[in-house]
């Protein structure tokens, strides 16, 4: 089945370890790819989005991600965590056959621990 | 600049009542607009989508409607409220480039 999936559902690290946020997809065609953060009670501030060319993505708040056409992969990545990066974080994509629709992955909550 | 507006931000009601949550967007034309739950737990599910104005896509079976009266805003409703709806609801209109771009949430609690 199409789908977006986050096999992580939680992740704890300590604050200043490296990141590694998994997220696989499961289209015919490469679909555009997302990540978001949510912090507890708001709403979904985009952090990157892949559509096409340089597989690796700088975006906000100093995360990356790198896009894997091999693995149909985009997994998110920081070098450093600060406390501050604790929050849900879900992938997306819009399916090349749907247009309109922005799909989400069940989400991986980061915990980082002092 | 473009913004969403989506109130109320928690909305306690009783199972059996009516829903009405409203969301607007403004600084722009003839957008998509989308509504999402998130359910305790879970991920973000689509629930509709329009395209235009009367114009709605429904993705999941479910006790909720949609309407879309005006060109900005976005509707979602139900005539009799289910303990399952509660959740946090999530309204997002797509601008150009697919850049997708949420409010703040309504927050369902139905007891």
């Amino acid at each position: 089945a199409q789908s977006v999936t986050q096999p992580d559902i939680h992740i704890t690290v300590s604050e200043g370890a490296s990141l590694e946020l998994r997220c696989n997809y499961s289209y015919g065609a490469t679909p555009y790819l997302f990540w978001y953060v949510q912090s507890p009670g708001q709403g979904l501030q985009l952090l990157l989005k892949y559509f096409s060319g340089d597989t690796l993505v700088q975006g906000i708040k100093g995360f990356e991600a790198e896009f894997k056409r091999s693995q149909s992969s985009f997994n998110l990545r920081k070098p450093s965590v600060h406390w501050s990066d604790a929050a849900e974080y879900f992938c997306a994509v819009v399916p090349p056959e749907y247009g309109n629709k922005l799909v989400f992955g069940a989400g991986t909550i980061l915990r980082v621990k002092s | 600049s473009q913004t969403i507006h989506q109130w109320p931000a928690t909305l306690v009601q009783p199972v059996g009542s009516p829903l009405s949550l409203e969301c607007t967007v403004e600084g722009t034309s003839n957008p998509n607009l989308y509504w999402y739950r998130q359910a305790a737990g879970r991920g973000l599910q689509l629930l509709f989508y329009s395209v235009g104005i009367g114009q709605i896509s429904s993705e999941v079976p479910q006790n909720l409607s949609a309407s879309r009266p005006q060109d900005r805003q976005f509707i979602l409703s139900s005539k009799k409220l289910l303990l399952s709806d509660s959740g946090f609801y999530l309204c997002a209109w797509r601008g150009g480039g697919y850049g997708y771009t949420f409010g703040s949430g309504t927050r369902l609690t139905v007891v």
